[in-house]
């Protein structure tokens, strides 16, 4: 079965020191992969996607992540952590069916993120 | 630019009522979709269409019906709302199919059935 898993429900990390949100995939084929972030009571905000090319996706507010074909994961990192990254982000899959795409993105269940000051 | 806009933004209704919550967007995209969202599930893909005239059912459909009769608008029904519907509903939009695209979603419509 194809799946997204995020093993931590939530991650602290103090402000100013570098943040990680682990993310690995179970699909069959090559992979399409996204971050989202959501803010309380908001919608899902597009952070970066990896489709091809260089590992080390760059995306918008400093957020970077590094696709490893080998161990299935997709890692969300930032260097320097603010309070105003606190927030739920979700790590997604568009797997590529033989024969062509799907219309669909699996999801992980997310991970809250706590930046203290 | 507005987006991905959906309407209500919170409703409330009563078991066996019947609501269409609405969507629409603005880029002249051709796939859009509704999920929904529960705690601890991520958010699972109900129905999705691929262009006016056309759509497909997700992973949880029952209890849902969608119609895209333009590009813009993709409403989502719920015929006889049931308390398992309590959630958050995402529109979501995308230039096309193609799985490279990125997937923009609405700011969620937030529904309890009572």
């Amino acid at each position: 079965a194809q799946s997204v898993a995020q093993p931590e429900d939530q991650v602290n990390v103090a402000e100013g020191n570098p943040l990680t949100v682990k993310c690995t995939y179970s699909v069959s084929g090559n992979p399409y992969l996204f971050w989202y972030v959501q803010y309380p009571n908001r919608g899902l905000q597009f952070l970066l996607k990896y489709i091809t090319g260089d590992n080390l996706v760059k995306g918008s507010y400093g957020f970077e992540a590094e696709f490893n074909k080998s161990q299935t994961s997709f890692h969300l990192k930032k260097p320097s952590a603010l309070v105003s990254d606190s927030a739920l982000y979700f790590c997604a899959v568009r797997p590529l069916n033989y024969g062509g795409a799907t219309n669909k993105l699996i999801f992980g269940t997310g991970t809250l993120l706590a930046v203290q000051p | 630019n507005a987006g991905v806009t959906q309407t209500p933004k919170f409703q409330v209704l009563k078991t066996g009522q019947s609501m269409t919550l609405q969507c629409a967007q603005d880029m002249n995209h051709e796939y859009m979709s509704w999920y929904r969202q529960d705690p601890g599930m991520g958010l699972r893909l109900i129905h999705y269409s691929v262009g006016a005239g056309i759509t497909d059912q997700g992973e949880v459909p029952n209890g849902y019906n969608v119609s895209r009769s333009t590009t813009e608008d993709f409403p989502l029904r719920l015929l006889s709302a049931a308390p398992s519907q309590t959630s958050v509903y995402f529109c979501a939009s995308s230039y096309s199919a193609g799985a490279g695209n990125t997937i923009y979603f609405g700011e969620g419509s937030w529904l309890t059935v009572v």
